[in-house]
């Protein structure tokens, strides 16, 4: 079966230092991956998305950048972050078009 | 016009209550449509899956999609005290959209 990982579920980070978040996904080849942002009481912002090995898609300008160095990793990256990268943050992955999306438990984001 | 429309609630019911959670959608090309949930500190996990218009029964839930009004339901019958979280709906084409959410407790 599939299963996706997601670290670390916590992380606490002062104004303008980097940021690495990790995703892995088991049980599956070549999937479609995606990064999402939660804020309480206003859903899901979709930030990347990865149809394959260096391939990303971007939704909206931000700090953040996402990478895929292979089949089953996503990271989602900053150089410096800012108070207003705070928030959950979700990765997904799915295997086609019309399948639905799997969410890993997400990793909560706290700028100082 | 937001795609996904849905009432975040906060909806409190008595245990064994029978409960329904909406949401509307704006654009027809939407053909398939999904609901989950979601705990506190965790990701959302997928409940229902459907793609035709009328009900899809698994368990206690049932999934209901009426493609004329682009209106999409969830009924939770003999709801528990385990049911309480945050139910999201999601409809998706080529892409994904996903409600607000409507956060519901249980009363034991």
């Amino acid at each position: 079966s599939q299963t996706i990982h997601q670290w670390p579920a916590t992380l606490v980070q002062p104004v303008g230092s980097p940021l690495s978040l990790e995703c892995t996904v088991e049980g599956t080849s070549n999937p479609n991956l995606y990064w999402y942002r939660q804020a309480a009481g206003r859903g899901l912002q979709l930030l990347f998305y990865s149809v394959g090995i260096g391939q990303i898609s971007s939704e909206v300008p931000q700090n953040l950048s996402a990478s895929r160095p292979q089949d089953r990793q996503f990271i989602l990256s900053s150089k410096k972050l800012l108070l207003s990268d705070s928030g959950f943050y979700l990765c997904a992955w799915r295997t086609g078009i019309n399948q639905p999306q799997h969410f890993g438990d997400g990793t909560r984001l706290s700028i100082l | 016009q937001k795609e996904v429309e849905q009432d975040p609630g906060p909806l409190s019911v008595p245990e064994g209550a029978i409960v329904s959670l909406n949401c509307t959608y704006s654009n027809s090309a939407f053909q398939y449509f999904m609901w989950y949930r979601q705990y506190s500190r965790k990701g959302p996990e997928l409940l229902m899956y459907t793609y035709s218009s009328g009900n899809k029964e698994d368990g206690r839930f049932t999934a209901q999609v009426d493609k004329s009004s682009k209106y999409i339901s969830l009924f939770i019958r003999d709801s528990q005290p385990s049911d309480s979280a945050t139910y999201l709906c999601a409809i998706f084409n080529n892409d994904m959209r996903f409600g607000a959410g409507t956060r519901l407790t249980v009363k034991p």
